[in-house]
């Protein structure tokens, strides 16, 4: 019973590199989120998807991509990695965005930039 | 604009204190509220959904409730493996992106 998972677990950066955090979920849901925990900020939504070819935007998206081409997976891409990107990000997933929909978590991927 | 505030910050109980941990929010129209559970290193774990004023539910140690204007998340008879960091969150009906607006998070340490 996998759930949400995500790869990879830790990962070191330097400024300017580029990389893909991985998610991807084997419950079938249509919704799938990006959500960045910082230190004195709670979770906050990167981006969000609601279903295959669909993606949109959260609450700060800048400097990361998406593109959801299956239901199951939903990469996180880092275009040109900065400290401010220094974060735990936790990929979420439910069966659609609306009310009444349970949203579950994956393990968290710690990433540092230097 | 939608806002979750959790409180107290950090909360230390012995084995067997009850407790409640607090959940203000100010939202345009609530949709869900929800608590979560993250132990160090993990993610967040669901527990309780609520929906609307004067519902309650219950997992075990853990009774959830809801007001117009907060919840609470009451620990009765806690045990060391309840230490973790509760969260709150809400959804907001202003939002049809599902988003979740978190509170920063009650971390919990229970001493036997």
């Amino acid at each position: 019973n996998a759930g949400v998972t995500q790869t990879p677990k830790f990962q070191v950066l330097k400024t300017g590199q580029s990389m893909t955090l991985q998610c991807a979920q084997d419950m079938n849901h249509e919704y799938m989120s990006w959500y960045r925990q910082d230190p004195g900020m709670g979770l906050r939504l990167i981006h969000y998807s609601v279903g295959a070819g669909i993606t949109d935007q959260g609450e700060v998206p800048n400097g990361y991509n998406v593109s959801r081409s299956t239901t199951e997976d939903f990469p996180l891409r880092l275009l040109s990695a900065a400290p401010s990107q220094t974060s735990v990000y936790f990929c979420a997933s439910s069966m659609a965005g609306g009310p009444g929909n349970t949203i579950y978590f994956g393990e968290g991927s710690w990433l540092t930039v230097v | 604009e939608d806002q979750v505030t959790q409180s107290p910050e950090a909360l230390r109980l012995q084995e067997g204190e009850s407790s409640s941990l607090n959940c203000s929010y100010t939202v345009s129209g609530l949709r869900g509220l929800f608590w979560y559970r993250q132990d160090p290193g993990k993610g967040p774990e669901f527990l309780f959904t609520l929906y609307s004023a004067g519902e309650e539910k219950e997992k075990e140690r853990l009774k959830a409730t809801l007001t117009k204007k907060e919840s609470f998340l009451h620990i009765t008879a806690p045990k060391p493996e309840d230490s973790a960091t509760y969260l709150c969150a809400v959804q907001s009906s202003s939002s049809n992106t599902g988003k979740l607006i978190f509170g920063q998070g009650t971390t919990l340490q229970v001493k036997p």
